[in-house]
């Protein structure tokens, strides 16, 4: 089966920051790679799908990239609202990353 | 709107069953796959099953194939999921989640807020 990872686990931010989360596949997929954001007591959000196309309705601070084996999320500017946990998910296997939470610094 | 309600979740023993519904509304419910994606206390999410629209494709997870079976009924636009033989490492919340159109690979974009199941003497 091919294996998930996301790194970092934990990640401490301040508002305004840079921040890239990676999701590395254990051996080449294709593109078919979504993003989620999750708060606390909540359900998962989309974000991203297709590895790289954006949700309707997801501010345009989010953004996805990658291709094979290594994929990133990066938000361009931190809000206050995005401090939660963000899975990747390998869709055409449905596998989930293990998820990284982005902590206020 | 478009939503989806999980009910059904509950107290249960080991080795018992439970059967949770999902309703949905606000959008063509025959025109989309389904699925029920399940998170563990402090865990990770972790998919369960996929059925497609007319239910002619089914998948499970490796934890609960033999155990869990999804089902749908599109007359009455509501999902299922009927759990047997239940241990311990199932409790969790169960979210039932739309796939994005036109399948599987875009992802899931409409999820339910959640359906407790405790599994537990």
């Amino acid at each position: 089966d091919i294996q998930m990872t996301q790194s970092p686990s934990t990640l401490s931010a301040s508002v305004g920051d840079r921040v890239t989360i990676t999701c590395r596949a254990s051996q080449s997929i294709t593109g078919w790679l979504a993003w989620y954001q999750q708060k606390p007591g909540k359900a998962p959000k989309l974000l991203i799908y297709k590895a790289s196309s954006l949700e309707t309705g997801v501010p345009s601070r989010f953004s996805g990239s990658g291709s094979g084996t290594e994929f990133t999320l990066t938000i361009s500017s931190l809000q206050p609202d995005d401090f939660a946990t963000y899975y990747c998910q390998r869709c055409n296997t449905w596998t989930f990353g293990q998820g990284t939470k982005v902590e206020i610094k | 709107e478009v939503q989806l309600v999980e009910s059904g979740g509950g107290l249960v023993q080991p080795g018992g069953s439970l059967r949770l519904s999902c309703a949905a509304s606000g959008f063509t419910f025959t025109t989309y796959n389904m699925n029920w994606v399940r998170q563990a206390p402090g865990k990770g999410l972790e998919w369960v099953s996929y059925i497609s629209s007319r239910s002619s494709a089914i998948y499970y997870a490796d934890s609960v194939k033999g155990r869990f079976t999804i089902s749908r009924d599109n007359a009455k636009n509501s999902l299922y999921l009927q759990m047997n033989s239940l241990r311990d490492e199932d409790t969790a919340v169960y979210f039932c989640a739309r796939t994005k159109l036109p399948d599987y690979s875009y992802g899931m974009d409409v999820w339910g807020q959640g359906t407790t199941v405790t599994v537990s003497s």
